[in-house]
Parts: structure tokens; sequence; C-alpha cells
């Protein structure tokens, strides 16, 4: 079964340094991955989103995540921290063994950033 | 929030009584979901529907319903039975069954007074 683990439940940074967000995931299949950002009583926004072509995936506002298979990892980078970069960022896996795509949600790091 | 609009944002309501949330969605997806999201925890999926007049039980169904009579609306109640129902339901959908990445509303916080 598809499962996902984000290794900090909350990281601080600095404005202008880098952000790492790390995620683990367990999968029987060739998984999708996301990365999905949430601002305070917001929806989720979709950062980025892995499906097996190249490995390093470019998203949205400057966020990077890199797919390594051999350490079952999709962590995900920035190399300078904004300020309204603080939110809540979510790791997810999709369940391909279910049709229509099941997501599978890590339990979010909440990203804080300051001045 | 790409197309996808959930009312009403926030919703109170006493203990016993069942409460219908709306989603609405103009994207022409075939699918749409429901989740509950409680603090510090992930998602976890209550229902979704594949298509129009079909749904499936996901992870925490129990205490809800849900009912796709139109493929742009997907609503759903929590009923008297869910046992502890205050907390943030986020809608979703995707454009069909074999396309996993799902765009989600602004999200109702349902609190019970």
């Amino acid at each position: 079964a598809q499962s996902v683990t984000q290794l900090d439940s909350h990281v601080s940074v600095s404005e202008g340094t880098p952000v790492l967000l790390r995620c683990n995931y367990s999968s029987s299949y060739s998984p999708s991955l996301f990365w999905y950002v949430q601002h305070p009583n917001k929806g989720l926004q979709l950062l980025l989103k892995y499906t097996s072509a190249a490995t390093l995936v470019k998203g949205i506002n400057g966020f990077e995540a890199e797919f390594k298979k051999s350490e079952t990892s999709f962590h995900l980078t920035k190399p300078s921290a904004h300020m309204s970069d603080a939110a809540e960022y979510f790791c997810v896996v999709s369940d391909r063994g279910n049709q229509g795509g099941k997501l599978i949600f890590g339990q979010g790091t909440e990203l804080s950033v300051k001045p | 929030d790409g197309g996808i609009t959930q009312s009403p944002k926030y919703l109170f309501r006493k203990e016993g009584q069942n409460v219908t949330l709306s989603c609405e969605q103009n994207l022409n997806h075939d699918a749409m979901y429901w989740y509950r999201q409680d603090p510090g925890q992930g998602l976890r999926l209550i229902y979704y529907s594949q298509i129009v007049n079909d749904f499936q039980k996901g992870d925490i169904a129990e205490g809800y319903s849900v009912s796709r009579e139109k493929k742009e609306s997907f609503p759903l109640t929590v009923t008297s039975a869910q046992k502890n129902p205050t907390a943030f339901y986020l809608c979703a959908s995707s454009p069909g069954l074999y396309t996993d990445t799902q765009y989600f509303g602004p999200g109702t916080r349902l609190t019970v007074l």
C-alpha cells in the first residue's frame, strides 16, 4: 500500500535562505508524486508533480523537487525563501492501484519564514 | 482556486442537525472528491465520484452522505451520526478516471456548537 512520510512537522528558515522540506514515500507502483501548498484557511494549490518523466521537477514560485527512487524520497527545495512562502506543505502520492487517482497525503510540514 | 467554489466559507450548526456543504466546479471535470482536514493532520478522503450518478466511499465515510446528480455539483451532507464533525472540509476535482492531478476549492470550516 502507498504511504507518505513528511519528516518534519515544522521548518523555520530566514528570508533569503534555502528551503528543504523532506518527504519519503512507499509505493508498489511507479508513483505519481505531488507537492501542494496551503495558506491559512485556504484550499490546496498544486506546486509541482512528478510522473516518471524528468526526475527533477520544477514547479511554481521557484520550488523544485527531485525524485530519487533509490532513496524513495521526493524532497522539496527552494534556493531563497520569501515571506510569502510561509504556509503548510503537503507531500502526496497517487494510489495508482485505485482508478480515479486516489491521493495519499502526508501529515504536512508547516514552513515559517523569519524576516 | 481553479474554478471550484465551496459555500459557505464558515458554517455553524448545533449538535443533532444535518448540514449540507456545497461544491460546484466549472472545469468540466468528471471526478470529484470530498476531504476532511483536522489540525496537524493531512487530508482524509470522505467520498469520491468518478462520474455522474456514481460515488464511492473513501476512508472515513461514516456519518456523511453525498449525491452526484449533475456533473458540476457534488454536495456533502454531514449527518447527526458523525461523532466529531468540526473540521475543515475541502472539495476537489480532476479531469477524469485516469488523471490523478486534483484541483481544490477554498474549503468550508464547519463548527458544531
